[in-house]
Parts: structure tokens; sequence; C-alpha cells
């Protein structure tokens, strides 16, 4: 069965960098073909895809918020961590992480994904 | 890389289909046969209910079904109930991106 779980701050002032984890179980990052997502949400709002890493440390980040997104794994920990720097108060929204599925990278779909984890960006 | 889009919302009663579409373009939904489909309850984490297009996993009723016909994705649930009152979102492999349509709500009357 797999499992994953958003860990991070719940509030973030504007203008400092957000750090989320994700600790995931069931899987391995080290498996080929495996990846991991991050995907948020602002309140009453649409979901919005933001980065993804594959077992291969192949990444790929949204167009639009790219310069400001880093995606990194840790394999002996079973976690992916997200930052996003320069936190603005549009960034509030709730954080998923999710595994990615799919027989050829990147193409895919997310299934399953973690709880989420809410942020909000105020001073 | 604009989102897909999806109709706001859409209803129908108990027993009735109701059918979500999702237009992309030919860099996305047209191009490329990895478009999924999620269904989102209240405060709830989306869940994954079609992939591929067609495919449905293990545990999503067969009255889920998906579509494409060129730069449109369709959601069709047969046979409506209560419980299939949610967010629908869209999405699509985009060429080493990934999309999101704009949601649907689905309401059951």
């Amino acid at each position: 069965q797999i499992t994953l779980k958003e860990s991070g701050p719940t509030l973030v002032k504007p203008t400092q960098t957000l750090t989320l984890t994700c600790t995931f179980s069931g899987f391995s990052l080290s498996t080929s073909g495996v990846g991991v997502g991050w995907i948020r949400q602002p309140p009453g709002k649409a979901l919005e895809w933001l980065a993804l890493i594959y077992w291969n440390d192949d990444k790929r980040y949204s167009p639009s918020l790219k310069s400001r997104l880093t995606i990194t794994k840790d394999t002996s920990k079973n976690q992916v961590v997200l930052t996003m720097t320069n936190m603005d108060p549009v960034d509030t929204a709730t954080y998923y992480c999710a595994h990615r599925d799919g027989d050829v990278v990147p193409a895919g779909w997310f299934d399953p994904w973690g709880q989420g984890t809410l942020v909000t960006v105020s001073s | 890389q604009s989102a897909l889009t999806q109709p706001p919302s859409a209803s129908g009663s108990p027993g009735q289909s109701v059918t979500i579409s999702c237009t992309g373009t030919s860099s996305d939904v047209g191009g490329y046969n990895y478009v999924s489909w999620y269904q989102q309850h209240p405060g709830k984490a989306p869940k994954l209910m079609i992939y591929e297009v067609s495919k449905r996993p293990s545990g999503v009723p067969d009255r889920f079904s998906g579509s494409k016909s060129g730069n449109t994705a369709s959601l069709t649930v047969s046979g409506l109930q209560a419980e299939d009152e949610a967010d629908y979102y869209c999405s699509s492999y985009a060429g080493s991106t990934v999309v999101f349509g704009g949601g649907t709500k689905l309401t059951v009357l």
C-alpha cells in the first residue's frame, strides 16, 4: 500500500522561503520509473501542478513557477522536498504530494495523493 | 501553458448520466493519450478515477468512463449516485510538463 504525507510550516511570511517535505511508504524512489509530484490548490480554487522528480533525478517544473521552485529527493529517507522562494499571499494553498505512475516517463498520472497541508502566507 | 478548460458546473438526477468535458490543445490533450481524471470531495485529497484517457483503476465503479476526441477529453458518469457529488478535475501530460483543468462541480439533484 502506497501512502504519502506532507509536512512543513502552516504559516510563512511574505518573501520567506517555504520548505515542504513529502514522506512516503510503499515504494522506493530508487526503482526505475518511479516519480513523485507536488500539486497545490488555493482555497476554493483549482489544482495547479508544481513539480515532478523521478528515480533517475529527472526534474520537471511548472514553467510559470520554475524560477522559484526546487525539488529534491532523499532516497534513504523516502522523502521528497519542495522549496519555493519569495512566498506571497497568493501562494496560500493546500500543497499535495502524489505518487507519479505510468509506463512512460514523464507522462503518467498521480495516484495516490497525500492528505495535503495548508500553507498560509501572511505577515 | 494554459489550464485545460472545463465547465464550472454540471448536474443530473440520480440514475441519469452526465458528461464533463475537458478541452485543451494539440500540445496536451490532443497530443498524448495521458489524460487523467480526479474526484475531490470537500476537504479531501483528489482521487484518481480515470487514467490514460479511458482506463479505470481498481476499485473505481464502472459507472465512470473516459474518452477523447481531438483536443477534448470527456468523463461520463452513468447511473448517478448521491456520492458522486464532488469536484472533478482533468489533467494531461503536456510534453515534459503537466496541466490541470479548472475543475467542474458535479451536483446530484
